[in-house]
């Protein structure tokens, strides 16, 4: 039923190592977005897309990848993890312009990087 | 460049008694604009949105929004809260573009006292 899922929910990971988070809506959403929020403040993008096979970089890709293989799932990948990117992950999708800009997210990823 | 300030991080107040939380945007023109909830370890839940119109917006759950645009502001409220409303609630605004990329104020946390 839960339109916009996300995987894995929680994840410890390692410096150095490779971290891929996922995302699977059900929206039939052109457009999908990841997000990291840090305690006391708001949702910062760092990918987003238009639909299967673009990525476009937010406001702070900086250390991140993404990938869109098709309209249902989006991928957020950290090749070289560090522990500034200890964060909540947060996926969402929209169809800006058509249906309305507001966005539906998922339950989000807590990743912790040790 | 756009952006949302919401002045109060932290507002508590009793079961029962009305509420007000506010936020100011920054935009060059008419902004959509929303209110989100995020529930403790849930992702982020629309609560309403104003695209354009009655400058009075309603919401779920009895919140109601007001947009004023000589005042740049899109303050939240609700005329008596409950416990279950404590919740981390953000300001954030979208401008007229398809890449549908939001900008979140900081938050506001509501600690509702029973």
């Amino acid at each position: 039923e839960a339109a916009v899922t996300q995987s894995p929910r929680n994840k410890v990971a390692v410096t150095g190592g490779k971290v891929t988070l996922s995302c699977n809506q059900t929206n039939n959403h052109n457009n999908m977005y990841w997000y990291r929020q840090d305690t006391g403040h708001g949702l910062r993008l760092i990918h987003y897309s238009y639909g299967a096979g673009s990525t476009e970089k937010g406001d702070i890709p900086d250390g991140y990848k993404a990938s869109r293989p098709s309209q249902e799932n989006f991928s957020l990948i950290l090749e070289l993890a560090t522990p500034s990117q200890t964060s909540v992950y947060f996926c969402a999708s929209g169809e800006p312009g058509l249906g309305g800009y507001e966005q539906y997210f998922g339950p989000g990823t807590r990743l912790t990087v040790l | 460049a756009q952006s949302v300030t919401q002045p109060d991080a932290r507002v508590t107040v009793s079961e029962g008694a009305s509420l007000q939380l506010r936020c100011k945007y920054s935009y060059s023109g008419t902004p959509y604009l929303f209110w989100y909830v995020q529930y403790p370890r849930q992702g982020l839940q629309l609560l309403l949105k104003y695209y354009s119109g009655d400058p009075v917006v309603q919401g779920v759950n009895g919140f109601e929004a007001e947009f004023s645009k000589s005042n740049s502001s899109f303050h939240l409220r609700k005329a008596s809260v409950h416990w279950s409303d404590s919740a981390v609630y953000f300001c954030v605004l979208s401008p007229h573009t398809n890449t549908g990329k939001l900008t979140f104020g900081d938050g506001t946390v509501l600690t509702v006292k029973p």
